[in-house]
């Protein structure tokens, strides 16, 4: 099946540090969809990819299809508290019908103030 | 516009008990997807509706299962639970098509005991 790896497991930065994190496939995906989940809550989407090459920000965040439709990274300038969480990766392929998402293991990202 | 909704937030049931859990989506989305989160193994797809049929499964044994009524509510069931049921569950809902996002639900955590 298909596999996400994504790195890396875990960030331990100071308040104001940029902070990057990348998943890779084996697989070719259509959309990547990066989230980020809250202890106890479920994933709230941070941005959405849909094009091979494309560059989308969303605030301090910005995330890039890979051009091989294999890969995506995000980034977070100017980190704050609020951004401690578990980020998470999610790619969906054509192969697959309807709206099925394969994650990453996720991220861990410690803010310290 | 109201979330995905899940009830209920958390649930205790013992070995060998059945449990249905319950999920709305946004209101106009059709689909509605359900996923298993736990630590050793991540998120993983267990299935998704779309107009009342099941669209696409995930590699979960058939004592998992769901539905999806006329006003795009779903239930998901799980029969004949084992200690390794226990979980989050989140379900997530989307227009349908196949760039749709997904929105997740905050979760139902199930502890079997």
């Amino acid at each position: 099946g298909q596999q996400l790896n994504q790195s890396p497991q875990s960030m331990f930065i100071q308040e104001g540090e940029d902070v990057s994190m990348n998943c890779t496939s084996s697989s070719i995906f259509n959309t990547w969809l990066w989230y980020k989940q809250d202890p106890g809550e479920g994933p709230v989407l941070l941005i959405a990819l849909y094009k091979a090459g494309e560059l989308t920000s969303n605030g301090r965040l910005t995330a890039q299809f890979g051009i091989t439709r294999k890969d995506s990274f995000l980034n977070i300038s100017a980190s704050i508290p609020s951004d401690v969480g578990i980020y998470f990766c999610a790619g969906q392929s054509w192969e697959t019908s309807g709206s099925r998402l394969t994650f990453g293991e996720g991220t861990q990202l410690t803010v310290n103030p | 516009k109201a979330g995905v909704t899940q009830t209920p937030r958390y649930l205790i049931k013992t070995r060998g008990q059945q449990v249905t859990l319950s999920c709305s989506p946004i209101s106009g989305h059709r689909s509605v997807s359900w996923y298993q989160q736990t630590p050793g193994q991540g998120l993983q797809f267990l299935f998704e509706y779309f107009s009342e049929t099941q669209r696409n499964k995930g590699n979960f044994p058939g004592r998992f299962s769901g539905r999806q009524f006329s006003n795009s509510r779903s239930e998901m069931n799980v029969s004949t639970l084992e200690l390794g049921d226990s979980a989050l569950y989140l379900c997530a809902s989307s227009l349908g098509q196949s760039y749709n996002e997904q929105f997740f639900g905050p979760g139902t955590r199930l502890t079997v005991l």
